[in-house]
């Protein structure tokens, strides 16, 4: 069954600073998605970014960065110069392909509490 | 062009009550999973409906149940509410995507309170 873990339950870090949010995945299939997603205290979840299995390139938006590593399970997610307003709930997810079966249901980590102070 | 709506915003019920929940997915989109989110918890999958069906279910009870109607909207019923239930229920749509792909899209959720 698939799983994914953030062992990070909380981070706190000052304004200007760097912060790394780990992600591990477990799943036997070999077609997957992966996503990162924020839910600020308004609860509705936003959606960062999503890399399929087959695309281990990694990429930098702005201030954020993706790590995405298949030997190693990961897919870590990187704010450069982090900002008072990056203060959120941090989610990784994993959507399986299950041979076109899995219709997108997404299976969560247990997020990752990260404020950033001024 | 709106996104995914949910009403209501928060619902406070009593232990042993029934409660619903109701989603309109975003404009385009015919396809609706709900999703449990516990306090201090990833979201949890609890179905998904498409063409007025159920196609996929999670782990949870049959007090769980839902409905989608012909204009795609969705509607999700928990009945014997217990205090365990209390959660933010996240509704998102999503349509057949381009290689197998299913990208979700979230409303902002029901906060729902059991007493």
């Amino acid at each position: 069954a698939q799983k994914v873990t953030q062992a990070q339950t909380e981070i706190s870090v000052v304004e200007k600073e760097d912060v790394t949010l780990d992600c591990v995945y477990e799943t036997r299939d070999t077609t997957y998605y992966l996503f990162w997603y924020k839910q600020p205290p308004s609860g509705e979840l936003v959606f960062l970014i999503r890399r399929n299995s087959f695309d281990e390139q990694n990429e930098i938006s702005g201030r954020y960065s993706w790590n995405f590593q298949k030997s190693t399970s990961s897919f870590n997610f990187t704010i450069t110069a982090s900002q008072v307003v990056d203060s959120a709930v941090y989610f990784c997810a994993l959507s399986e392909d299950a041979g076109g079966t899995s219709y997108g249901k997404l299976t969560f980590g247990q997020g990752t509490i990260l404020t950033v102070h001024p | 062009d709106a996104g995914v709506t949910q009403s209501p915003t928060h619902l406070i019920k009593t232990r042993g009550q029934q409660v619903t929940l109701r989603c309109s997915p975003k404009s385009g989109h015919d396809t609706v999973s709900w999703y449990q989110q516990a306090l201090g918890q990833g979201p949890q999958f609890i179905f998904q409906y498409y063409e007025e069906e159920e196609r996929q279910r999670g782990n949870f009870p049959d007090r769980f149940s839902g409905h989608q109607f012909p204009n795609y909207s969705s509607e999700l019923n928990v009945n014997a509410l217990l205090l365990g239930d209390s959660a933010l229920y996240l509704c998102a749509s999503s349509s057949d995507g381009t290689g197998g792909y299913y990208e979700q899209y979230f409303g902002p959720g029901t906060r729902l309170t059991v007493t």
